[in-house]
């Protein structure tokens, strides 16, 4: 069965510091993809990133990048020089190949809090 | 503004009473899903449809019908729900895996159906 872990329940970090949202996985396949996504107070889930588990390549955007460890199922999203904007509850999300219809598992999510 | 539109954004109804919740998008996605969502918890996936066909039930109460009348509309039919079944409702599509060159391709989601029962 595949989990999802997002151990970090709640941070909060001063606008403008980084801020590392920490991401673990199991799985037995070995074909595999990650997501992240955004869920601001307005409640859409806003897709932020897509990662299969042949492609380890870190991805930067904007101020946002993602560490991708397959040695440790490890998906971590960093936010730099953080925003008030970024204020969002944070889910990562795995999806196996052979359920056919992208079924997801989310993590527990994490709300950040960016104060001002 | 999201792709994926869901309405009414707020329902509140009884126990007795039989409302639907819609959601269309106009994207081109063969896929479209119904998830709930609880406070402080992620979002659970209750049914999928591909080429509106019902694909996947997880094992859903029969107070909630499904329905896919073409690829750009899903609905979900509401009757005799209990107070538990207040929640976030969120829908989303996404391609078809097997429509595309390659991969699990992400879902975008709606706004979501804010239903309280009473």
């Amino acid at each position: 069965a595949q989990k999802v872990t997002q151990a970090q329940t709640e941070i909060s970090v001063v606008e403008k510091e980084d801020v590392t949202l920490d991401c673990v996985y199991e799985t037995r396949d070995t074909t595999y993809y990650l997501f992240w996504y955004k869920q601001p107070p307005s409640g859409e889930l806003v897709f932020l990133i897509r990662r299969n588990s042949f492609d380890e390549q870190n991805e930067i955007s904007g101020r946002y990048s993602w560490n991708f460890q397959k040695s440790t199922s490890s998906f971590n999203f960093t936010i730099t020089a953080s925003q008030v904007v970024d204020s969002a509850v944070y889910f990562c999300a795995l999806s196996e190949t052979n359920f056919g219809n992208e079924k997801l598992t989310f993590g527990t999510g994490t709300r950040l809090t960016i104060i001002p | 503004d999201t792709e994926v539109t869901q309405t009414p954004k707020h329902l509140v109804m009884g126990m007795t009473n039989k409302k639907s919740l819609k959601c269309e998008q106009h994207m081109g996605h063969r896929a479209m899903y119904w998830y709930k969502q609880k406070a402080k918890k992620p979002p659970e996936l209750m049914f999928v449809y591909s080429y509106e066909k019902l694909s996947i039930n997880e094992s859903v109460p029969s107070r909630f019908s499904p329905e896919c009348p073409n690829s750009s509309l899903l609905n979900l039919h509401l009757h005799a729900l209990q107070p538990e079944d207040s929640a976030l409702y969120l829908c989303a599509s996404s391609q078809d895996k097997e429509t595309t060159a390659w991969g699990n391709q992400p879902q975008h989601f709606g706004d979501g159906t804010r239903l309280s029962i009473l």
